[in-house]
């Protein structure tokens, strides 16, 4: 079974731009979820997608968006970009919503913003 | 205090030898605990899943939970130079939110020859 992919691997982007990120799904997985990593503050939890319904957010401001199309690709944007939203962007996905589920992550977009 | 505690080492162990990891968490009402392997430049893979108190045993590795004392510890017998990468503590703090994972900042296990 494919694991979850993630695209583009890699984006150069100046401050003030916006950039739109895409992730596929395991197989049969419904819910997606985005990560922040960076070497300061490691792996943060941006929103999570179940169903195409936005169940969870974290602590981000509202430049950071998403969405899930009825085939459970998801798509994040990141709207004017900062210098510090250079990171590391993860994708996970797990096969429902239940708490024992097991997200397996994507990987990865590198952002670097100019 | 912060939610999920891991020491950022390096923690070097020999070939061979059994590598302890530990990590403690704040919210007592966490339910369920990860273990995931990040080598350099990687994405996160997972190496186990915990929610129960006691021991979990998969291959080389073992989980062990005790939520009374709030910690979580992998063990990696037998380490090889393979296991060298950062090793991601993950806990899921509340029923319904169990996509919100609260990661710690990271164990970099060093395996020497």
């Amino acid at each position: 079974k494919a694991g979850v992919t993630q695209t583009p691997r890699y984006l150069i982007k100046t401050r003030g731009q916006q950039v739109t990120l895409s992730c596929s799904p395991i197989s049969g997985h419904r819910s997606v979820s985005w990560y922040q990593q960076t070497p300061g503050q490691g792996l943060q939890f941006l929103f999570e997608y179940f169903s195409e319904t936005q169940r969870n957010k974290g602590n981000f401001p509202g430049r950071f968006s998403g969405r899930q199309f009825s085939n459970s690709r998801s798509e994040m944007n990141v709207s004017t970009l900062e210098l510090g939203d250079s990171a590391l962007y993860l994708c996970a996905s797990r096969r429902t919503g239940g708490d024992r589920d097991t997200q397996y992550f994507g990987p990865g977009t590198r952002l670097t913003v100019l | 205090q912060k939610e999920v505690e891991q020491n950022s080492g390096p923690l070097s162990v020999p070939e061979g030898a059994i590598a302890s990891l530990n990590c403690t968490y704040s919210d007592r009402g966490s339910q369920s605990f990860f273990w995931y392997r990040q080598y350099s430049g990687k994405s996160p893979e997972l190496i186990m899943s915990i929610y129960s108190n006691g021991d979990k045993e998969d291959g080389r590795f073992t989980a062990q939970l005790n939520k009374a004392s709030q910690y979580v510890s992998l063990l990696i017998r037998d380490s090889q130079p393979s296991d060298s990468a950062t090793y991601l503590c993950a806990v899921n703090a509340r029923p319904g939110t169990a996509s919100k994972l609260t990661f710690g900042t990271g164990t970099r296990l060093q395996v020497t020859l």
